[in-house]
């Protein structure tokens, strides 16, 4: 069965400091990994995937993600931290054989402070 | 417009009554999905369509839930007899095309439903 594991209810860094925000995962075929964000009253916006190909995937905001098969982790990164950066981050699993289920993790939620 | 929209955003409910939720998906997307989102939870799975057909049923609930897409664009889903487990942000998100485990989901802004 699929899973996905946010280990971190909350992460707090302040603005300008790299942050991490970690997921690992659980699929039994290949996976397709995603990261979403959720600002208030919004609904949950794509950041980037990881599909197949380099280990390391760009996306939206300067957030970027790498993955890494042997950990089974897919954490999400950014270099330098925005007070705007501060939203529910969620990780999600889709197995790579095409199935309709996509899993989430129960989210984690950064707070960038100025 | 050109998101996924969602109506009620807001809906209270007394305990045993019917409710029904509105999806409309971008235009010309295939795939439609509706989740539900527990307080503090990330989103779990509830359905699936491609056009009309709805091809995976595995996360609805119960026989009190039912979801319907009859002319493969706008999306209902229906609860029957409300209870209290039921509060939650109900989310729809819709896809371009059917390579299902590639494409990214469109979220919609949620219906919050809360039953008294």
């Amino acid at each position: 069965a699929q899973s996905v594991a946010q280990p971190e209810d909350q992460v707090n860094v302040a603005e300008g400091n790299p942050l991490t925000v970690k997921c690992t995962y659980s699929v039994s075929g290949n996976p397709y990994l995603f990261w979403y964000v959720q600002y208030p009253n919004r609904g949950l916006q794509f950041l980037l995937k990881y599909i197949t190909g380099d280990n390391l995937v760009k996306g939206s905001y300067g957030f970027e993600a790498e993955f890494n098969k042997s950990q089974t982790s897919f954490h999400l990164k950014k270099p330098s931290a925005l007070v705007s950066d501060s939203a529910l981050y969620f990780c999600a699993v889709r197995e790579g054989t095409g199935g309709f289920k996509t899993i989430f993790g129960a989210g984690t939620r950064l707070f960038v402070k100025a | 417009g050109a998101g996924v929209s969602q109506s009620p955003r807001y809906k209270v409910a007394k305990r045993g009554q019917d409710v029904a939720l509105r999806c409309d998906p971008i235009s010309g997307h295939v795939s439609l999905f509706w989740y539900q989102q527990a307080l503090g939870q990330g989103p779990e799975f509830l359905t699936y369509f491609q056009n009309e057909a709805q091809l995976d049923k595995s996360g609805l609930p119960s026989d009190r839930f039912f979801a319907e897409r009859p002319e493969g664009s706008v999306s209902t889903l229906k609860i029957q007899r409300t209870q209290q487990e039921d509060s939650a942000v109900y989310l729809c998100a819709s896809s371009p095309n059917p390579n299902l485990a590639k494409n990214i989901q469109y979220f919609g802004a949620g219906t919050r439903l809360s039953v008294l």
